[in-house]
């Protein structure tokens, strides 16, 4: 079975440092790669996607995402974060099967 | 349009109620998704529509009744339901087969008393 594994359940920041959090998958095969995020009582938002094609991403509000196959990871990556970025974000993996599976969500919180 | 839309937004019903949540999205898309969220936990698929037929179910209890009436509509039909069924129910979208992402719903939150 497909697993999403993500190692940061919860990430402290002060406004302006570096991000980097950790996404992992099981799937062998073909699949198509995500980061979506939920701010505080809100749905869903798709913040970046790989499908193809060149492994370095980039998204909304300047998040960027590296798909490295070798490692099965897709790492979610922002130069420079800000008080607005505290949400939880949910790394997603989708196989050949129409199947979207989610890993354990990082809590993210920025101090300002 | 790459709405979709979920109603209603919170709902609340005694354990001997029946409900049903719906869902609707007109991207065409003919892949149709439930997801259940608990607070602080990622989303859990439930059910996938392909074609309006269902094609996965993930074991989900028999008090969940999914119904998909036509290409643009999923319904989520509640009986019987238990207080630890209380969640955010969300719906999603997205094509079938090739690249795709899902389009999702800003969701249900129910409340089971």
């Amino acid at each position: 079975a497909q697993s999403v594994s993500q190692h940061n359940h919860h990430v402290i920041l002060s406004e302006a440092a570096s991000l980097e959090l950790g996404c992992n998958y099981s799937y062998g095969g073909t699949v198509n790669l995500f980061w979506y995020v939920q701010y505080p009582g809100q749905h869903l938002q798709l913040l970046l996607k790989y499908f193809s094609g060149d492994p370095l991403v980039k998204g909304i509000k300047g998040f960027e995402a590296e798909f490295i196959k070798s490692k099965f990871s897709f790492n979610l990556r922002k130069p420079s974060v800000q008080w607005s970025d505290t949400a939880e974000y949910f790394c997603a993996v989708r196989n050949a099967g129409n199947m979207l599976t989610f890993g354990g969500g990082t809590r993210l919180m920025v101090k300002p | 349009d790459t709405e979709v839309t979920q109603t209603p937004k919170h709902l609340v019903m005694g354990m001997t109620n029946k409900k049903s949540l719906k869902c609707e999205q007109h991207m065409g898309h003919r892949a149709m998704y439930w997801y259940k969220q608990k607070a602080k936990k990622p989303p859990e698929l439930m059910f996938v529509y392909s074609y309006e037929k269902l094609s996965i179910n993930e074991s989900v209890p028999s008090r969940f009744s999914p119904e998909c009436p036509n290409s643009s509509l999923l319904n989520l039909h509640l009986h019987a339901l238990q207080p630890e069924d209380s969640a955010l129910y969300l719906c999603a979208s997205s094509q079938v087969g090739g690249d795709w992402e899902a389009f999702f719903g800003q969701g249900t939150r129910l409340t089971v008393v």
